[in-house]
């Protein structure tokens, strides 16, 4: 239980672009996600924090008209790399929380996506 | 503003050993939570063991068990019969009880564990 899909795994795309991920929760309403992003070798950078239905809460130093941020449903969340460069090339995980079917909090991470940009 | 410190950016096991990963913290808040992420070469984040704050018994999960020093906030991950699927990054994080932060968690820089068969 308590599965987060993440979509695309792997994308590539020529610089200027924009480009979309996904992130499912397929079997809990995620009340609240968050968007990381990592370099080879380094920890998880925490991006934003979106709750469903409310703008995301973007950490300091990252662009929101660069990443923006969208939680429309309680299973839904994307991140859109707008006008994507290569120093844009990373990988983006997502991680959803909520309330799971047996009433636990759950805190689950997507597969995460890498992006390169050309 | 609570902080993550795993001072060991690698280490490595001889398979059937025991390993350690040492994880400090700095925080203010007296109730919070404990983890330790493994983080293979698919990059697929694992849960691989909880620690509440208030609980005063180490957690453990088969073969992996923790030292949980509150006083000296200190959350070390003890991993033994190591296998070489151990072989990962691992990250050591932490999470607020409180509402505020909601389930945000903060991670440690991470351990590269190498198995050695």
């Amino acid at each position: 239980g308590a599965v987060v899909s993440q979509h695309p795994s792997r994308v590539i795309c020529k610089s200027g672009t924009s480009v979309k991920i996904e992130c499912r929760s397929l079997d809990f309403q995620a009340t609240t996600m968050f968007w990381y992003r990592q370099f080879p070798k380094q920890s998880l950078m925490l991006m934003a924090t979106s709750n469903e239905g409310s703008k995301a809460t973007y950490e300091q130093g990252v662009e929101k008209d660069k990443f923006l941020i969208n939680h429309a449903s309680l299973t839904l969340s994307t991140l859109t790399v707008t006008s994507a460069h290569p120093e844009d090339s990373s990988f983006y995980i997502c991680s959803a929380s909520g309330i799971w079917g047996s009433g636990a909090n759950v805190l689950t991470f997507g597969a995460g996506s890498r992006l390169t940009v050309l | 503003a609570q902080t993550v410190t795993q001072s060991q950016p690698e280490m490595s096991v001889q398979e059937a050993e025991t390993v350690t990963l040492s994880c400090t913290y700095d925080t203010s808040e007296s109730d919070y939570y404990l983890f330790w992420y493994k983080q293979p070469p698919s990059r697929q984040m694992i849960l691989v063991i909880r620690q509440e704050a208030y609980k005063q018994q180490n957690a453990t999960e088969n073969r992996f068990s923790v030292n949980f020093q509150k006083a000296a906030k200190s959350f070390s991950l003890k991993i033994s019969d190591s296998q070489l699927g151990d072989a990962a990054m691992y990250f050591c994080a932490y999470r607020s009880a409180s509402r505020e932060y909601g389930n945000k968690l903060v991670f440690g820089a991470g351990t590269i564990l190498r198995v050695k068969s």
